[in-house]
């Protein structure tokens, strides 16, 4: 089975500093990949994903992230956060298994940014 | 926002009684999932459906029962609440063109006394 780790598991910046969350999973097949944002309070929303293609990848809100395969990585970047992206955010893997797709989460990175 | 509506959203009940979450989709949606959110544990899985009558599960189902018997509505049964299995729990929905690309309800907050 697919597992997906995230290594930060909180995060504190300031405002206009620049943000990288890893994520790293295993699995050696064809994954897609997904990062989510629960901001306080609130349900998962989707941040960007990645299925095939450029492996550099934006989403809403001036996130970014990369896939690289060699690495068995998908980091989220953002150049210069703000106090509203206080976040959980979550890295997500999926992989086909006998025509259904099971996601996998990693356990999540709280971020906190100050004004 | 994807239609996706859970109930009820909080919940307290006694160790040993019997509980039902319910989520309701009106995307006409194939998968549907049940997660449970803890601090420190992310997101873990407990049961997923790919369609009708059909069920699986996930890592964490010991002590949960699921049933879909339509497309809509996905059903998640603690038959005997316990204590850890306080917690907010997640309905997720996926169609099959963006595979994995999950949409959520709100959540159902439930507390076991």
């Amino acid at each position: 089975a697919q597992s997906v780790s995230q290594h930060n598991h909180h995060v504190i910046l300031s405002e206009a500093a620049s943000l990288e969350l890893g994520c790293n999973y295993s699995y050696g097949g064809t994954v897609n990949l997904f990062w989510y944002v629960q901001y306080p309070g609130q349900h998962l929303q989707l941040l960007l994903k990645y299925f095939s293609g450029d492996p550099l990848v934006k989403g809403i809100k001036g996130f970014e992230a990369e896939f690289i395969k060699s690495k068995f990585s998908f980091n989220l970047r953002k150049p210069s956060v703000q106090w509203s992206d206080t976040a959980e955010y979550f890295c997500a893997v999926t992989v086909s298994s006998g025509g259904s797709y099971i996601p996998t989460f990693g356990r999540g990175t709280s971020l906190i940014v100050h004004p | 926002d994807a239609g996706i509506t859970q109930s009820p959203r909080h919940k307290v009940t006694e160790t040993g009684t019997p509980v039902t979450l319910r989520c309701h989709q009106t995307e006409n949606h194939r998968y549907m999932y049940w997660y449970r959110q803890d601090p420190g544990h992310g997101l873990r899985l407990i049961h997923y459906s790919y369609g009708v009558k059909d069920t699986d599960k996930g890592e964490v189902s010991d002590g949960y029962s699921v049933s879909r018997s339509k497309t809509e509505d996905f059903l998640l049964t603690l038959e005997s609440a316990t204590s850890s299995q306080t917690s907010v729990y997640f309905c997720a929905i996926s169609g099959g063109t963006r595979a994995g690309e999950l949409f959520f309800g709100e959540g159902s907050r439930l507390t076991v006394l």
